[in-house]
């Protein structure tokens, strides 16, 4: 079974500071993303990756980046953390091979206070 | 243009129901419409996928209803079940590209 493992659960942060959301997958996927899911919005793509240090800007990109040093991790990072970023983060991965289901990890939530 | 326009928000079924989502799209240069199924505390996992060759696919009480020239589809399902209870998302892409468009979800409840 493919295993996309989230870092923490639950994460408070406050206003300002740098917050680093960490994701890995077991299963040697080369397309990885990060979504952001609120209630009424859907999920809602913020980046994805398709390779090592490969990145690409989904609909939603503004005050976040991220990072893939590895094949098998895919970082999100809040550059300066501000409340209406207080979410849901959902990390998936897929093989590129035609169209592959995304596998989604259990997702972080992300209070920022 | 990008849009996939899911409804209804919420839902509310008995047991032994049909339970009925509908999403619509305007890309028509779409060519792959997932249904995913989240259950609480967990992240979404594929339920059911068609392309626009066929109208209709079907698995078990799982069944999506594909109406091209309306470019909506629909998904079923049959029986609905408590264990049913689930948030479910549509998503549609195109074939050059693995970047899935979500629906905004559907919260389904089946009453016993």
């Amino acid at each position: 079974d493919v295993k996309v493992t989230q870092s923490s659960r639950y994460l408070v942060k406050r206003t300002g500071e740098k917050v680093f959301l960490e994701c890995v997958q077991d299963m040697d996927h080369e397309n990885m993303f990060w979504y952001r899911q609120d209630p009424g919005l859907g999920l809602r793509l913020i980046y994805f990756s398709y390779d090592v240090k490969m990145k690409e800007k989904g609909d939603i990109p503004e005050g976040y980046s991220v990072s893939r040093e590895k094949k098998e991790r895919f970082s999100l990072i809040l550059e300066s953390a501000s409340t209406n970023q207080t979410s849901m983060y959902l990390c998936a991965s897929s093989l590129t091979t035609l169209v592959q289901p995304q596998h989604f990890g259990d997702g972080t939530r992300l209070s920022i206070l | 243009q990008q849009q996939v326009k899911q409804s209804p928000q919420s839902l509310i079924v008995q047991k032994g129901g049909i339970s009925i989502i509908n999403c619509a799209y305007e890309n028509t240069a779409f060519d792959y419409f997932p249904w995913y199924q989240q259950f609480p505390g967990k992240g979404p996992a594929l339920l059911i996928a068609i392309r626009p060759d066929v109208s209709e696919k079907k698995e078990g009480r799982f069944t999506i209803s594909f109406n091209k020239s309306a470019k909506q589809f629909s998904l079923h399902i049959m029986d609905s079940q408590p264990g049913d209870s689930a948030t479910y998302f549509c998503a549609a892409s195109m074939g050059n590209t693995d970047k899935l468009i979500f629906g905004t979800g559907t919260r389904l409840q089946v009453f016993p």
